[in-house]
């Protein structure tokens, strides 16, 4: 069965470093989604793309990130300069998006510790 | 703005006796509803999902759910719970335009005892 992948699954970085986090969505998904979870708090949507371009970001996603799909096959996530309130789990999700609407599958998520 | 509140944080069960894990949403249309379930250091695994039709919706592990258009809820159900069960749950609400985010709750921890 076809599934998200993330790599990598824990990243440790220094506060105010580059990070990119990676994710490989479903080869026929077309919409692509960031979200994240601060530990012990409810998962957040931080920005959809689709088209090779955002279609929706939340307050969240100020001008530290920035997503790109380099490739047919990856999504990433980039953090310019990390805070350590960016410790989270980050969350990719894909969904097919042709038609009618349908769920999104998510990928095991990469923890990232802001030190 | 579309909201989703659920109202217990911690549930603890028996194993073997059953479940209901309350989940209630705001939204001024139909909402695409959904459960997912988190055990620890894992992902986001779907449950099940409400998009029309029957209001009661069968997901995989043997849980349910039932979406009440007049008390705004989805919530979801396991007549006997197991312990491997014992996990954390999030109910989300999808809005009905395309590539649009999914709204959780802060979700529901349940803990089985044996």
């Amino acid at each position: 069965e076809p599934e998200v992948t993330q790599t990598p699954s824990h990243q440790v970085t220094q506060m105010g470093q580059e990070v990119i986090l990676r994710c490989v969505p479903i080869s026929n998904h077309l919409y692509f989604y960031w979200y994240r979870q601060i530990l012990g708090q409810k998962v957040e949507f931080l920005v959809s793309f689709y088209n090779n371009e955002i279609s929706e970001k939340s307050e969240i996603f100020d001008d530290q990130f920035s997503v790109e799909r380099p490739d047919g096959s990856n999504f990433t996530l980039k953090i310019r300069s990390t805070k350590l309130e960016d410790s989270a789990m980050y969350f990719c999700a894909s969904r097919k998006g042709q038609g009618s609407y349908n769920e999104q599958f998510f990928g095991p998520g990469t923890r990232l510790t802001v030190l | 703005a579309q909201s989703v509140t659920q109202p217990d944080i911690h549930i603890t069960v028996s194993e073997g006796a059953s479940l209901e894990l309350r989940c209630n949403y705001s939204y001024g249309a139909t909402p695409y509803l959904f459960w997912y379930v988190q055990s620890p250091g894992q992902g986001l695994q779907l449950l099940l999902k409400y998009f029309s039709g029957d209001t009661l919706v069968q997901g995989i592990k043997g849980f349910e759910a039932e979406f009440k258009r007049s008390q705004s809820s989805f919530n979801l159900r396991k007549p006997s719970v197991h312990w491997s069960d014992a996990a954390e749950y999030f109910c989300a609400v999808g809005v009905i335009q395309a590539g649009t985010a999914l709204i959780f709750g802060k979700g529901t921890t349940l803990s089985v005892s044996s």
